[in-house]
C-alpha cells in the first residue's frame, strides 16, 4: 500500500449536485496534490498544498474547490459540474523537506461520472 | 510554463527485445525528470529517476539518459517481459519550495507480446 487512500472511488453525479471528494496520506508528508486523469490530457496537474498552503492553482474553474484542512487531508469540493469534467481524479503526496526525491505517491483515484 | 513532448505513443515489442520512450522538455530550469508506470486500472508508480547533475541512470533492466543541452530524456527497457506492459509517464520540474510542480507527457501504452 502507498498509505495515500482516496474516497469515494466512484461518484456519479448530476450537473446540479455537490459533492466532495477525500483524500488521506499516512506517509507524513508536507505536500498533497491533485491531479485530473483523462483520455485527452493524461495526468493534468489541478492543485498543488505544500504545509497545508496552496502553492499552485494550474487554472482550474471554479467550480472545482480545493480543501487542505491539514498537511494529511485533502478534498476536493464539486459544484455545477460539466460532463467534460468527467475523468479519474488521482490525489498525490510527497516529501521534499530532507529528502533525496520528490517522488510521488499516488492514490487509487476516484472515478468520476457526471451527467 | 513547461510542456513535456513524449513519443511514441504506442509501443508493441516482442517478449526479450528492447523499448525506449523518448520525452522533451521546454524550461531549462527544470532539473527532475521521473518515470512512472501505470498498470491498466492500477496508480502510477514511480520507476525510476534522474536529475540534472545526471547523464544516466540504470536500475537492473530499466535506464533513463538525460541530455540538457537538447533538453529531452529516454527510457531505456532491455529484455522485456509480459509484465512491463503499462502505459509509461515521463515527467519534467522544478522543485519550488519543497513541493513538486510536475508536469507529465502523454504517456506511451508498451504492449509486450509473448
Amino acid at each position: 500500500e502507498t498509505g495515500v487512500t482516496q474516497t469515494p472511488r466512484h461518484l456519479v453525479m448530476g450537473m446540479t449536485n455537490k459533492k466532495s471528494l477525500k483524500c488521506e496520506q499516512h506517509l507524513g508528508h508536507n505536500a498533497m496534490y491533485w491531479y485530473k486523469q483523462s483520455a485527452k490530457k493524461p495526468l493534468e496537474l489541478m492543485f498543488v498544498y505544500n504545509f497545508k498552503e496552496q502553492t499552485e492553482n494550474n487554472s482550474v474553474p471554479s467550480r472545482f474547490s480545493p480543501e487542505c484542512p491539514n498537511s494529511s487531508h485533502l478534498f476536493l469540493h464539486l459544484h455545477t459540474l460539466q460532463p467534460e469534467d468527467s475523468a479519474l481524479y488521482l490525489c498525490a503526496s510527497s516529501q521534499r523537506a530532507g529528502g533525496d526525491t520528490g517522488e510521488l505517491f499516488f492514490g487509487e483515484g476516484s472515478r468520476l461520472t457526471v451527467l | 510554463g513547461e510542456n513535456v513532448e513524449q513519443h511514441p505513443s504506442t509501443l508493441s515489442v516482442q517478449e526479450g527485445d528492447s523499448a525506449v520512450i523518448k520525452c522533451t522538455y521546454s524550461d531549462s530550469a527544470s532539473n527532475y525528470f521521473p518515470w512512472y508506470k501505470q498498470e491498466l486500472g492500477k496508480r502510477p508508480q514511480l520507476i525510476i529517476d534522474i536529475r540534472s547533475n545526471v547523464g544516466e541512470k540504470k536500475d537492473q533492466r530499466i535506464a533513463v539518459t538525460l541530455n540538457k543541452t537538447a533538453k529531452h530524456f529516454s527510457l531505456h527497457i532491455t529484455e522485456t517481459q509480459p509484465e512491463d506492459s503499462a502505459v509509461y509517464f515521463c515527467a519534467a520540474s522544478q522543485t519550488q519550495g519543497g513541493s513538486e510542480k510536475l508536469v507529465f507527457g502523454k504517456g506511451t501504452k508498451l504492449t509486450v507480446n509473448p
